[in-house]
Parts: C-alpha cells; structure tokens; sequence
C-alpha cells in the first residue's frame, strides 16, 4: 500500500531562515507529487506540483520541491521564509495505479518567529 | 468566482440526528471527494465519485454515505453521528488524466456533535 512520511510534526523557524520539510513515499511505480499548503481557517491550495520531467519544480510564494527517485523523497525548501508562511504543509502522492486518488502525509505545522 | 463550495461552513448537530453536508462545483470536473480532517491530521479519504460511479473507501463506516444527483453537486450523509464524527468535512474536484490529478478543494464543513 502507499503512504507518505512527513517526519517533522513541528517545525519552529525565524523570519529570514531557510527552510526544508521532509516527505518521503513508498511506492515503487510512476507516481504525481503535490505539496499543499492549509493556511490558519484557510482551505486547502496547492503549493507546487510535479508530474514528469525536471526534478526541481519551482511552486508559488517562493516554494520549491526537488523529487529524488532514488531515495522515493520529494523535500519542500525555502530559501528565506516569512512569517506569512505560517501554515501547515501536507505533501501528497497520486499512484498512476490508483486512478484519481492521493494520499497525504500527516502535515508540518510550520511557524515563524516574527 | 469560488470553485468548490461548501455549505454551511459550520453545522451543529445532536449525537445521533442524521446530518447532511453539501458540496457544489463550477468546475465541472468529473471526480468529486469527500475527506474527513480532524484536529493536526491529514485529510482521510472517506470516499469519491468518478461521473456517477460511486467509490467507498474500505474503512470508511457505514454511517458515512454519499450522493451525486448530478456533476455539480456531491452530499456527504451522516445517519447517525457520534462524538468522534466531529471534524473537519472537505470536499475536493479533480479532472482524471494523465497528468491532471491535482485536486482543488473547498473551504470545509466544521461539523460539531454536542
């Protein structure tokens, strides 16, 4: 079966740090990768996407992902976060064997120090 | 110019009162989702419709169903909730496709049982 590993639950930072949020997968097949993002009271919107092609995907707000296939890991970083980027991040996989679902991590609540 | 709309955004019901949750699309995507979020946790696929065909999770319970009269609209039915069915409701459209599996969500249902 799949599932997803976002290792860090918490993740406290200060405004201008670099950030880096950990996801890794188990599945061995073709996969579609996503990061959302659930600011506070806010719904559910993607952050960036990755479905084929280069590994590094650049998402909106400065975000970006890089998919390694060798280690099934697909880590958002940052360069220079913002005490917007409050929120909690979930990473998610779509398996091309199980036609239109994905399966999400148990998230990163990640907040910034102003 | 909302795209996935959820009503009501907040309901109150009584342990045990069937309780019925709506979800609208102007997207008109053929997949529609239903996911419970509880408090820090990750969206749990309760379950979803491709067009009209209806696909239940394995462990979704039987007091959970579900209704698509038409492409637009999808309900989430609770027969008879109990204290731990208070969550959040989300209800998310995705287009199927090679590389479509992105899925656009509404703002929530916070349902709470008293």
């Amino acid at each position: 079966a799949q599932s997803v590993s976002q290792h860090n639950h918490h993740v406290i930072l200060s405004e201008a740090a670099s950030l880096e949020l950990g996801c890794n997968y188990s599945y061995g097949g073709t996969v579609n990768l996503f990061w959302y993002v659930q600011y506070p009271g806010q719904h559910l919107q993607l952050l960036l996407k990755y479905f084929s092609g280069d590994p590094l995907v650049k998402g909106i707000k400065g975000f970006e992902a890089e998919f390694i296939k060798s280690k099934f890991s697909f880590n958002l970083r940052k360069p220079s976060v913002q005490w917007s980027d409050t929120a909690e991040y979930f990473c998610a996989v779509n398996a091309y064997s199980s036609a239109s679902k994905i399966i999400f991590g148990s998230g990163t609540r990640l907040s910034i120090r102003p | 110019d909302a795209m996935v709309i959820q009503n009501p955004r907040y309901q109150v019901t009584q342990f045990g009162k069937p309780v019925t949750l709506s979800c609208s699309q102007t997207l008109n995507h053929n997949v529609m989702y239903w996911y419970q979020q509880k408090s820090s946790q990750a969206p749990k696929l309760l379950f979803h419709y491709y067009d009209k065909d209806f696909n239940n999770e394995a462990d979704t319970p039987d007091n959970f169903q579900s209704r698509r009269p038409n492409t637009s609209f999808c309900f989430l039915d609770i027969r008879s909730p109990g204290l731990g069915d208070a969550a959040m409701y989300l209800c998310a459209t995705s287009i199927p496709g090679t590389q479509s599996y992105e899925q656009y969500f509404g703002p929530g249902t916070r349902l709470t049982v008293t």
